[in-house]
């Protein structure tokens, strides 16, 4: 099966750095990516990897290990309006499958 | 705005009772995917289509079904519901299918059974 694990709940300050990490057990998958959902909203993409590295979009950035099963979204200079959830997920086989998101809180 | 168009935007029905919902990709887009999220819940795949073929199936209840017209628009219905049934319902669309690099979502319909 295909399975993505993020922490449930993450909290961090605002102008801060944070780290969203993201493993799974699934393979010959086209790419990792990242996705923001405000409360009650639409998710948004935010990042795509399709190679092992580091992709770098503005104050976010997701990095993706294949051989490690592992990859993770990078917030710096948080902002209030970056409290939301994120998720990531995998397209194989038709499908887009998204773990389960991590809840980020941001305090003033 | 994503460019997908989701109808309605709020759905109150009785158990037992059968909905429709609609969905219209973004222009040009092919594939179109089906999500449910229930409360504080993740992405729940249920199918996906592309030019009007199911290509994938995911965890979609029997009473669940779907299809995707010849105008690429989709609809997603849901029978004999149930008070479980009740959640956010999620279409999205891409251009292609299998490498997909983004996927558009559209703002949901949040399904109420009672």
């Amino acid at each position: 099966g295909q399975s993505l694990e993020q922490p449930s709940e993450v909290t961090a300050v605002e102008g801060a750095i944070v780290q969203i990490n993201c493993t799974y057990q699934t393979s010959g998958f086209y790419g990792l990516s990242w996705y923001q959902q405000h409360d009650g909203g639409a998710p948004t993409f935010l990042s795509y990897n399709a190679l092992d590295g580091l992709e770098e979009t503005g104050r976010f950035s997701s990095f993706l290990s294949r051989s490690d099963s592992y990859g993770y979204l990078l917030l710096q200079e948080l902002q209030m309006k970056d409290s939301a959830s994120y998720f990531c997920a995998v397209n194989r086989d038709d499908k887009i499958i998204f773990g389960k998101g991590t809840r980020l809180h941001i305090l003033p | 705005d994503s460019g997908v168009t989701q109808t309605p935007k709020h759905l109150i029905t009785a158990t037992g009772q059968r909905v429709t919902l609609r969905c219209s990709p973004r222009s040009g887009d092919l594939s179109v995917y089906w999500y449910q999220q229930s409360l504080d819940q993740g992405l729940q795949f249920l199918i996906q289509y592309y030019n009007g073929e199911e290509r994938a199936k995911g965890n979609i209840l029997e009473r669940f079904s779907a299809q995707q017209f010849p105008d690429l628009h989709s609809e997603l219905n849901l029978s004999s519901l149930e008070l479980g049934d009740s959640a956010l319902y999620f279409c999205a669309s891409s251009a292609g299918q299998g490498a997909v690099t983004e996927a558009f979502f559209g703002q949901g319909t949040r399904l109420t059974v009672v």
